[in-house]
């Protein structure tokens, strides 16, 4: 699918700092998703936008939908180790449910 | 917990031979799913859509003969690699859309298939 700008591509970063990451798109999504991917495993669900202007929060990580909704950033606060991965934005498509995927960002926690 | 698996999570086989996988939703009825492919650390590239009670539709550059899809029931499609090459060696993947209260829709993903074609 369409690909969303996602920056930044990757991430060096001390335990215990903050990790922001966004995306953005030249399309209106209806609705944003922001997922984390593991080595040889499958995408994992972390957050759900659906409202533009939308502040959400999932334990340590918050996310928000642009007013635009071309756009939506990701924090992380206070990283830990296990954070390591892929992160991936994706913009979902009501007509058809297809996602279009940001390139992810790559983070690597130092301890 | 998972709400999308996956089976096998991982395969061998010979040039050659066909390789089947399964993608089921488990707490929900699915009558659209997708499969994607995915490269080393790439980003998922999609494949195909698959449609409960009709045919699957492509995206530009998948062969349909080499990669069938068949949605068999509302919680059940498989993509099957046919006369597998070591050239589709890959990460595949499966996602479903699952709808929600107020049209809050998400996607949730299965763990993955890891083919080696040797």
């Amino acid at each position: 699918g369409q690909q969303l700008n996602q920056s930044p591509q990757s991430m060096f970063i001390q335990e215990g700092e903050d990790v922001s990451m966004n995306c953005t798109s030249s399309s209106i999504f209806n609705t944003w998703l922001w997922y984390k991917q593991e080595p040889g495993e499958g995408p994992v669900l972390l957050i759900a936008l659906y409202k533009a202007g939308e502040l959400t929060s999932n334990g340590r990580l918050t996310a928000q939908f642009g007013i635009t909704r071309k756009d939506s950033f990701l924090n992380i606060s206070a990283s830990i180790p296990s954070d390591v991965g892929i992160y991936f934005c994706a913009g979902l498509r009501s007509n058809d449910y297809k996602l279009s995927f940001g390139a992810g960002t790559t983070v690597t926690v130092r301890a | 917990g998972a709400v999308v698996s996956q089976h096998p999570s991982w395969v061998i086989c010979k040039s050659g031979t066909s390789v089947k996988i399964e993608c089921r939703s488990l707490d929900f009825q699915a009558t659209t799913m997708f499969w994607y492919r995915q490269f080393p650390k790439k980003s998922l590239m999609l494949m195909a859509t698959s449609n409960e009670g009709s045919k699957a539709t492509y995206e530009q550059g998948v062969e349909k003969d080499k990669f069938l899809i068949n949605h068999a029931s509302l919680t059940l499609s498989t993509l099957t690699v046919t006369s597998a090459h070591p050239e589709d060696s890959s990460f595949y993947i499966c996602s479903a859309p699952k709808g929600g209260l107020a049209s809050k829709e998400t996607q949730y993903f299965g763990p993955g298939t890891r083919l080696l074609v040797l």
